[in-house]
């Protein structure tokens, strides 16, 4: 079985762009999860949703948003990036959103905002 | 709120001998579930064992076992054996019904020949 796949895996993007990434989960997964790491801030959870709906929200700006597809896959936008947007994100699904659920990671997306 | 301690920001271990790596949590929730996962350099998060808050016994898979006493919040992982590619940084999170994954701040291992 694939796992969790993520693209890009490395984008370059100047102050007051926008970008988007994607998250493909592993096959039968209904809910994908964010996060953002970072050498400060360690790993921050951005979001979570299922079956289309965001259940869940990390503490960051309006300028980070996500949404997912009928298909389980998802993306996560941010508008006027910052400098300090710079980080690996990360993209993990899951089964379900039990608590007992493996949540199973992708490579990440490295973004760099110059 | 929810909290996942992990103490020792760096650990040395030779190779083929085993290695603890410490985790200790908080939480007043009753059902929770107990994940380490292994970050190599690359950045993938590799999941490497689960224990759930009911389970009785000590998970295991393969070199890897997790040290669970309930009583004192922690969650130790073990790892057996050490291999030169287990070098990589560790990260124990927690599960909680309704709320997302929480990391620690993870311990970075090095093995040495």
């Amino acid at each position: 079985k694939a796992g969790v796949t993520q693209t890009p895996r490395y984008l370059i993007k100047t102050r007051g762009q926008q970008v988007t990434l994607s998250c493909s989960p592993i096959s039968g997964h209904r809910s994908v999860s964010w996060y953002q790491q970072t050498p400060g801030q360690g790993l921050q959870f951005l979001f979570e949703y299922f079956s289309e709906t965001q259940r869940n929200k990390g503490n960051f700006p309006g300028r980070f948003s996500g949404r997912q597809f009928s298909n389980s896959r998802s993306e996560m936008n941010v508008s006027t990036l910052e400098l300090g947007d710079s980080a690996l994100y990360l993209c993990a699904s899951s089964l379900l959103l039990a608590v007992t659920d493996t949540q199973y990671f992708g490579p990440g997306t490295r973004l760099t905002v110059l | 709120a929810q909290k996942i301690t992990q103490t020792q920001p760096g650990m040395f271990v030779q190779e083929k001998e085993a290695v603890t790596l410490d985790c200790t949590y908080d939480t007043s929730d009753q059902s929770y579930g107990l994940f380490w996962y292994k970050q190599p350099s690359s950045g993938e998060m590799i999941f490497l064992i689960y224990q759930g808050s009911y389970d009785e016994q000590n998970a295991t898979e393969g070199r890897y076992s997790l040290n669970f006493q309930k009583a004192r919040k922690s969650a130790n992982l073990v790892i057996s054996a050490s291999q030169l590619g287990d070098s990589a940084m560790y990260f124990c999170a927690m599960s909680r019904s309704g709320y997302a994954l929480n990391f620690g701040k993870g311990t970075s291992l090095l093995v040495t020949p």
